[in-house]
């Protein structure tokens, strides 16, 4: 059974600071990651989406990573900004019979840039 | 380009009482569709996925029901609600299984 685990659960960090985030899953046989960014009491925004076959997508300052052999992925996220301060999720297809792509979903890190 | 509404966007309720929410995607056609449930500090869990009118699948075991009556409309229901169906009810759509997933804004559910 495919699990996501995101570490840090939380992380504060002063402004222009380059942060790393991380998010790791059990079964690599997986065909593509998305990172998504949740504000408080609302929905969640596509960031990034990896395909499998992809090492790497680049939006703005986020950049997002992915090695399936390790079952690793990490958000890069240039010059940090407040407004940068959210929850990050990052969230991978079931992979069995009869998936219709739904997610499985980290806990999330909780980022707090301070002016 | 493609959107997704929710309503309401918050709702409290009594226990024992019934619930309907309400999404709907515009701007695509035959969407697949998702109800998850996101609990205080238990993340992210899918409850329903539809591929098309009619065909609802659930993944839990549970007190809600959701249907299909239309192609880009998917409303999650109970009978009679419990305290533990409280939480943010999200619906997101995706074009094709395993493509991009989108989310709509969220319902708060608060049941007393």
């Amino acid at each position: 059974k495919q699990e996501v685990t995101q570490i840090p659960a939380a992380l504060s960090v002063p402004e222009g600071e380059n942060l790393v985030l991380n998010c790791s899953f059990t079964d690599s046989a997986i065909y593509n990651l998305q990172w998504f960014r949740q504000d408080p009491g609302k929905g969640l925004t596509s960031l990034l989406l990896i395909q499998s076959s992809q090492r790497e997508q680049t939006s703005g300052r986020l950049n997002a990573s992915l090695d399936k052999s390790s079952g690793r992925s990490t958000l890069y996220i240039a010059a940090s900004q407040p407004g940068d301060s959210a929850t990050y999720l990052c969230a991978v297809p079931v992979n069995y019979g009869g998936s219709q792509g739904n997610l499985i979903f980290g806990k999330g890190t909780k980022l707090s840039v301070k002016p | 380009s493609q959107t997704i509404h929710q309503w309401p966007a918050t709702l409290v309720q009594p226990v024992g009482s019934p619930l309907s929410l309400e999404c709907t995607v515009e701007g695509t056609s035959n969407p697949n569709l998702y109800w998850y449930r996101q609990a205080a500090g238990r993340g992210l869990q899918l409850l329903f996925y539809s591929v098309g009118i009619g065909q609802i699948s659930s993944e839990v075991p549970q007190n809600l029901s959701a249907s299909r009556p239309q192609d880009r409309q998917f409303i999650l229901s109970s009978k009679k609600l419990l305290l533990s169906d409280s939480g943010f009810y999200l619906c997101a759509w995706t074009g094709l299984a395993g493509d991009e997933q989108f989310f709509g804004p969220g319902t708060r559910l608060t049941v007393l």
